[in-house]
């Protein structure tokens, strides 16, 4: 079975500087998606980022990048000049090709110092 | 452009009696989800319906819990003689195949469940 894991429960960073949130999965397919989403405090969940396995490059979103490492199974999400905003729950995800459910990682609370 | 909507946002009940919830998906979107969301935790999927079909079920829905989708829009998912462990976030989302053959899954507020 897929597994998300995502090692860190807890993040700060100050305003203005560069996060980095870490995410590991196993899975045995090749083809399969990952995703970033932010849950606010009290608020409904959003998409972030999404990257297809199947690219080489990483994708980007404004502020918000990703580190797919594919060998080595690992997906890490970077906000760059980090908003008050942007304090949140993080979850990363996964959905292989041909499949509907996502599974998500534990989570990571993220805390931006003003 | 209206996103999916979750009725109730809260709701409390007494332990052995049902509850039904609503979600209404973003139109036009064909599937719809069901996870369900413990504290300090990530969601996790509990049904999905294509259409008016459903077409996956997870083991954490036990014969207790229903899910109906009668017209292909809205849906209901109903939680017969609730218990204590039933108390969480009940997520909804929906989504469409889109012509990268990839469907992004967009979420509802959700409703939160508290059994007494």
């Amino acid at each position: 079975a897929q597994t998300v894991t995502q090692s860190q429960p807890e993040m700060s960073v100050q305003e203005a500087e560069t996060v980095t949130l870490s995410c590991t999965y196993d899975t045995s397919e090749s083809d399969y998606y990952l995703f970033w989403y932010k849950q606010p405090p009290s608020r409904q969940m959003i998409l972030v980022i999404r990257q297809e396995a199947y690219k080489q490059q990483n994708a980007t979103e404004n502020r918000f990048s990703v580190n797919f490492q594919k060998a080595a199974k690992s997906f890490s999400l970077k906000i760059s000049d980090s908003q008050l905003g942007d304090a949140a729950m993080y979850f990363c995800a996964y959905k292989t090709q041909g499949a509907q459910k996502l599974v998500f990682g534990q989570g990571t609370r993220l805390t931006i110092n003003p | 452009d209206t996103g999916v909507s979750q009725d109730p946002r809260h709701k409390i009940t007494k332990r052995g009696q049902n509850v039904t919830f609503r979600c209404d998906p973003i139109s036009e979107h064909n599937r719809l989800y069901w996870y369900r969301q413990t504290l300090g935790q990530g969601p996790e999927f509990l049904t999905y319906f294509q259409n008016e079909a459903q077409l996956e079920k997870s083991r954490l829905l036990s014969d207790r819990f229903s899910a109906e989708r009668p017209k292909g829009s809205f849906s209901t998912l109903e939680i017969q003689r609730t218990e204590q462990g039933d108390s969480a976030m009940y997520l909804c989302a929906s989504s469409f195949l889109d012509g990268w053959g990839t469907d992004t899954q967009y979420f509802g507020p959700g409703t939160r469940l508290t059994v007494l």
